[in-house]
């Protein structure tokens, strides 16, 4: 049962450009969050998805983000031009079920972000 | 808002030495707690859950504790090893997400 995926490892982009980063949960997961980690700070909620919907997004940037979980594929986490403060890495998790004291989130490796 | 706060910052110990990793929060009504550790460039890889009705979890040489009515958990790493280096961070969850802790960054030399 293979893990929580993301692609790519490593994205590099030019101030202005687009990002897009990819999310697969884990088998049998239907939940998806998304977290961004600065250096030295610890991971920040951004978004938490379920299969065609968003249920929180009360930690993405009003403008330039976007997330969706479609019916088929991975989750993506899109930003659009790109800015140096976007640097960061960003992590996908993903758990069987909301709202279960006992339901673990599983993470990915994540994907590091440089922009120039 | 969920506050969660990890001290210290950063320790180093010597290899054989027991020690405690401290982490609180501001709101008591919380889902379960979770300790992740997290290496250099890697993910987080999730080593207790503690669920809200529950006091202590333990995994081999890790105890994680939790007293809900304080906003405190604590990590206990016995006998530590060179591998236990990484970056310890706590998540407390309640709803649709979890809210992290900046980490402990921990450092055992041989």
């Amino acid at each position: 049962n293979a893990g929580v995926m993301q692609n790519p490892r490593h994205l590099v982009r030019r101030r202005g450009q687009e990002a897009r980063l990819r999310c697969s949960p884990m088998k049998g997961h239907s939940h998806v969050y998304w977290y961004r980690q600065l250096p030295e700070e610890g991971l920040k909620f951004m978004v938490y998805l379920q299969k065609e919907n968003i249920i929180d997004e009360s930690g993405m940037p009003k403008e330039r983000f976007s997330a969706e979980f479609p019916k088929e594929g991975p989750s993506i986490l899109r930003i659009q031009q790109v800015v140096r403060g976007d640097s960061a890495a960003y992590f996908c998790a993903s758990s069987p079920r909301l709202g279960e004291s006992n339901a673990k989130l599983f993470f990915g490796s994540g994907t590091q972000l440089s922009v120039l | 808002k969920q506050e969660v706060t990890q001290i210290p910052a950063a320790l180093s110990v010597p290899e054989g030495e027991n020690l405690v990793l401290n982490c609180s929060f501001t709101d008591s009504a919380i889902y379960n707690l979770q300790w992740f550790r997290q290496d250099p460039g890697k993910g987080l890889t999730s080593l207790l859950l503690i669920q809200s009705s529950q006091r202590e979890q333990t995994s081999g040489r890790l105890n994680a504790s939790l007293d809900k009515s304080s906003g405190r958990s604590t990590l206990y790493i016995a006998a530590s090893q060179p591998g236990d280096s990484a970056t310890y961070l706590c998540a407390v969850r309640r709803n649709n997400d979890m809210r992290f802790g900046a980490g402990t960054r921990l450092t055992v030399k041989p």
